[in-house]
């Protein structure tokens, strides 16, 4: 069991958004403004899409976005694209006894 | 362009032992921490070890702590887990990640991330 909750799937077709939630506890996302989003295509490098709840890296669409209320962070995905049909995991800082928490990811599927 | 290249992987029996490693070029490696997180087959991704960018402080998951030490040299640029008390549970594809920050404060993000070794743990 993965110290933080998301939707094991979501789906959208092109074009539309589609937002993914990341629920923990005061513990860890509620805590600390210390969230991040990974793209992970199966068989390749995790990619960091997101971090620090709302900074997106650079190379990273902007098409993709950040947001966190209380102790339940989200990542939005706007204007799918067939591209971004993978797994995204949300992390989260969780003091030093835990140190790192991970989702249990969530299967983003482009209808 | 940042790299971090692993090797060390293969099959060990339960109860064996084996030593990651970690070649990192392309950034100032004493300068920042680093990361070591796992794949199970068919799970997600779980973090597994940190090391601060000086080796003065190490973290480790509930799930390997005793068992599991991280450790680096920064005159190789290398970081490493050495693996002890193996068990079926810890085969996975095991990554090492850059943390985003340097210097001794970490936000626990990773932006860079290697390719991972296949750990086997099978009699």
């Amino acid at each position: 069991q993965s110290a933080l909750t998301q939707p094991p799937s979501a789906s959208g077709s092109p074009g539309q958004s589609v937002t993914i939630s990341c629920t923990g506890t005061s513990s860890d996302v509620g805590g600390y403004n210390y969230v991040s989003w990974y793209q992970h295509h199966p068989g390749k490098a995790p990619q960091l899409m997101i971090y620090e709840v709302t900074k997106r890296p650079s190379g990273v669409p902007d098409r993709f976005s950040g947001s966190k209320s209380g102790n339940t962070a989200s990542l939005t995905v706007s204007g799918l694209q067939a591209e971004d049909e993978a797994d995204y995991y949300c992390t989260s800082y969780a003091g030093s006894n835990n140190f790192v928490v991970f989702g249990g990811g969530t299967k983003l599927t482009v209808l | 362009q940042v790299q971090l290249v692993e090797s060390g992987g293969g099959v060990v029996q339960p109860g064996g032992s084996l030593r990651l490693s970690c070649a990192a070029s392309g950034f100032t490696f004493r300068s920042y921490g680093m990361h070591w997180v796992r794949q199970a087959p068919g799970k997600g991704l779980e973090w597994v070890a940190f090391i601060r960018y000086d080796g003065s402080d190490k973290y480790y998951a509930a799930s390997v702590k005793g068992r599991f030490t991280i450790s680096r040299d920064n005159s190789k640029n290398t970081l490493y887990l050495q693996m002890n008390s193996l068990r079926a549970e810890d085969t996975a594809v095991y990554y090492c990640a850059k943390d985003g920050r340097s210097g001794y404060s970490t936000s626990c993000y990773f932006d860079y991330w290697g390719q991972g070794t296949l750990v086997t743990v099978s009699s």
